[in-house]
């Protein structure tokens, strides 16, 4: 199984709402990731997990609160966003000796209203 | 991490050979090369990667100069499928993690 999938596949929600995206991979991967990206533009790195713990946070807003419950989710919780905020939203996973063969699964389309 | 430069757009006829050009004049020795596709409303997928040695893969070859200031990469018989953003991305191969992606370069596939 070498698939990443992400629930929703879309998302509207309000600047008040609370949400959270998630995400899951079966290949045994202890490296998960998080990427941002806005319409015609390229994927934009937010979190990095490897072994469970938060090993990169590119300076993202504290509304996107990253979580990893097990090694094989990986959720971001949504709160307070902005219109801008609304962007595909792109889960991957790769293993922790080739971080750079990443699979990415289909993403979220988030749109905040 | 290296800089690359790509065209934004090319064409292709569908069965003919793509060939996608690279630009990485300022790449150091431990950095490798890697390859990306972004197929419409799809996430990104790796192609393939490489260091200096040429390199073939069941979707496609990539071809690195010798003095390492560019790359191709080659898909042999192009399909309707194969219509993507491609992304040219140089990186350290240490453990940042961090894949940088650039503006990439828009194949379409012509039947």
């Amino acid at each position: 199984d070498t698939e990443v999938t992400q629930t929703p596949k879309h998302l509207v929600m309000g600047m008040t709402n609370k949400k959270s995206l998630k995400c899951e991979q079966h290949m045994g991967h202890r490296a998960m990731y998080w990427y941002k990206q806005k319409a015609k533009k390229p994927p934009e790195l937010m979190f990095v997990y490897s072994y469970e713990k938060l090993s990169i946070n590119e300076s993202v807003p504290s509304r996107f609160s990253p979580e990893c419950p097990n090694s094989s989710l990986l959720n971001l919780h949504l709160h307070a966003l902005q219109p801008e905020d609304s962007a595909l939203y792109l889960c991957a996973s790769s293993t922790t000796g080739t971080f750079y063969e990443q699979y990415f699964g289909p993403g979220t389309r988030l749109t905040v209203t | 991490d290296a800089k690359t430069t790509q065209p934004t757009s090319m064409d292709c006829a569908e069965g003919r050979a793509a060939n996608l050009p690279c630009n990485h004049s300022t790449i150091s020795g431990n950095e490798y090369v890697y390859w990306y596709r972004q197929i419409h409303s799809q996430g990104p997928q790796y192609i393939i990667h490489g260091l200096k040695n040429n390199e073939t893969n069941e979707m496609a070859s990539l071809i690195i100069t010798e003095d390492r200031k560019s790359s191709t990469l080659i898909l042999p018989h192009a399909t309707l499928r194969d219509t993507a953003v491609y992304y040219c991305i140089v990186t350290s191969g240490g453990s940042n993690y961090k894949l940088t992606f650039g503006k990439g370069t828009l194949l379409t596939v012509n039947p």
